[in-house]
């Protein structure tokens, strides 16, 4: 109940193309779901995030689309580019311990 | 400049040795936790502090410990009872009252 599952675990776009990663998890005391890009050798960072009472989120080239009844939220990253290859991470905070449960991740490979 | 510093970047340990591996913050962030990474996978968290001198374990404490004797550094010492040591650690800072975890650069430990 406390797992957040991501897929897919790896994806190759071509550029200006859209790429989609979804996740889904099952503990309804998740209030807040924020994704993070990772680059190779450094820390993740903080890309976008949405709390359940909004459907959808919007920053620049990046969406989160989150659908609350079937408990799953996904990045839509519209253009795609090069300098978007990268790890993905989204992740789940409990309300009750301020805790992030991850999920798994997905290597992103945009093509030029 | 705001953020969390890790060091080293890079750290050669000999087997049956303990290493400490620092991490220090001054976004004034209550909460600091301590992750592994393993080639290819996603974060898991060894321990966490959500307050000053008090500390939790995370899903793979044992063979590490940790204090958090200041608000602003939270140690991680990697023990020789850790059994598979090499891997990449990641250092995160959050307010306890918000959402957002904020990664440090990471260190890559490497047994010998």
């Amino acid at each position: 109940q406390q797992q957040v599952k991501q897929s897919p675990q790896s994806l190759i776009v071509q550029k200006g193309g859209i790429s989609i990663i979804n996740c889904a998890y099952e503990n309804t005391a998740f209030d807040y779901f924020p994704w993070y890009q990772q680059f190779p050798g450094k820390g993740p960072a903080l890309l976008i995030a949405i709390r359940p009472d909004v459907s959808e989120k919007k920053e620049g080239r990046f969406t989160i689309s989150f659908n609350k009844s079937a408990k799953q939220f996904s990045l839509h990253i519209m253009d795609s580019q090069p300098g978007d290859s990268a790890t993905y991470f989204c992740a789940a905070r409990s309300n009750s311990n301020y805790q992030l449960i991850w999920g798994a991740g997905t290597k992103l490979i945009i093509k030029p | 400049d705001g953020g969390i510093t890790q060091s080293p970047k890079y750290l050669f340990r000999k087997e049956g040795q303990n290493v400490t591996l620092s991490c220090e913050q001054n976004l004034n962030h209550d909460a600091m936790y301590w992750y592994r990474q393993d080639p290819g996978q996603g974060l898991r968290l060894i321990y966490y502090s959500q307050i000053v001198n008090d500390f939790q374990k995370g899903d793979i404490a044992e063979g590490y410990s940790v204090s958090r004797e200041k608000k602003e550094s939270f140690p991680l010492t990697v023990t020789s009872a850790q059994k598979n040591p090499t891997a990449f650690y990641l250092c995160a800072s959050s307010e306890n009252s918000g959402r957002a975890e904020f990664f440090g650069p990471g260190t890559r430990l490497t047994v010998l």
